[in-house]
């Protein structure tokens, strides 16, 4: 089984649409994040939760809207999409303080 | 904020010989340093990590030294193999208010040159 399943693995879509990202962990990890890769392989954190709470926000466009139902699952809403957009989104998580993150397999987000 | 930087951004080396990749960090709150490697078109995973108590770590072909005085610390590959060509990732983690905090490296571009 995938410890960290991230769907859709492909989303191509038009400038202005809104999208989202799911994100479930099976490891029953307290805490999760979203990542943002670009093009020249640069991993920046997004958001961080920590048993459905918002603990990291960095500085992302309020376009972007994450939720977490459950210490599971986080997802990645993006409204009104824009060429920038376009990266590698990977979703990870991790059992608590101090301990490696396990990470999904990405989302590849393409603007046309 | 923390500020990891990592060094060299590309590296290239011959079937056999070592590599070694740099990072330096500026918050001295930080007290745990993962590697991840990631493979083309593949998640980052983690290969090794070392934690603030510890000067070195070893896993068969892959070493990790940490300075906590001088705030870096390096990633060693020794008798290095094609399947090691992938892009590395150092990072740094503190815990601000109770919760982790990992800033990673910009990321090596390691080739291994049969």
């Amino acid at each position: 089984d995938t410890a960290v399943s991230q769907t859709p693995k492909y989303l191509v879509t038009q400038m202005g649409n809104d999208k989202s990202i799911k994100c479930e962990q099976n490891l029953g990890h307290d805490t999760m994040y979203w990542y943002k890769q670009d093009s020249k392989k640069f991993l920046k954190i997004m958001f961080s939760y920590n048993n459905k709470e918002l603990i990291i926000n960095e500085t992302v466009p309020n376009r972007f809207s994450p939720k977490s139902p459950d210490k599971a699952h986080l997802n990645l809403h993006i409204n009104s999409l824009e060429l920038g957009d376009s990266a590698v989104y990977f979703c990870a998580s991790s059992p608590h303080n101090n301990q490696p993150q396990h990470f999904g397999d990405g989302t590849r987000l393409s603007i046309l | 904020g923390e500020n990891v930087e990592q060094h060299p951004s590309t590296l290239s080396v011959q079937e056999g010989d070592s590599a070694v990749i740099k990072c330096t960090y500026s918050d001295s709150a930080s007290n745990y340093f993962p590697w991840y490697k990631q493979e083309l078109g593949k998640r980052p995973q983690l290969i090794i990590d070392i934690r603030s108590n510890v000067g070195e770590k070893k896993d068969q072909r892959i070493a990790v030294t940490l300075n906590k005085t001088a705030k870096h610390f390096s990633l060693h590959i020794t008798e290095t193999q094609p399947e090691d060509s992938a892009v590395y990732f150092c990072a740094a983690s503190a815990v601000s208010g109770g919760y982790q905090k990992v800033t990673f490296g910009i990321g090596t571009k390691l080739q291994v040159i049969p």
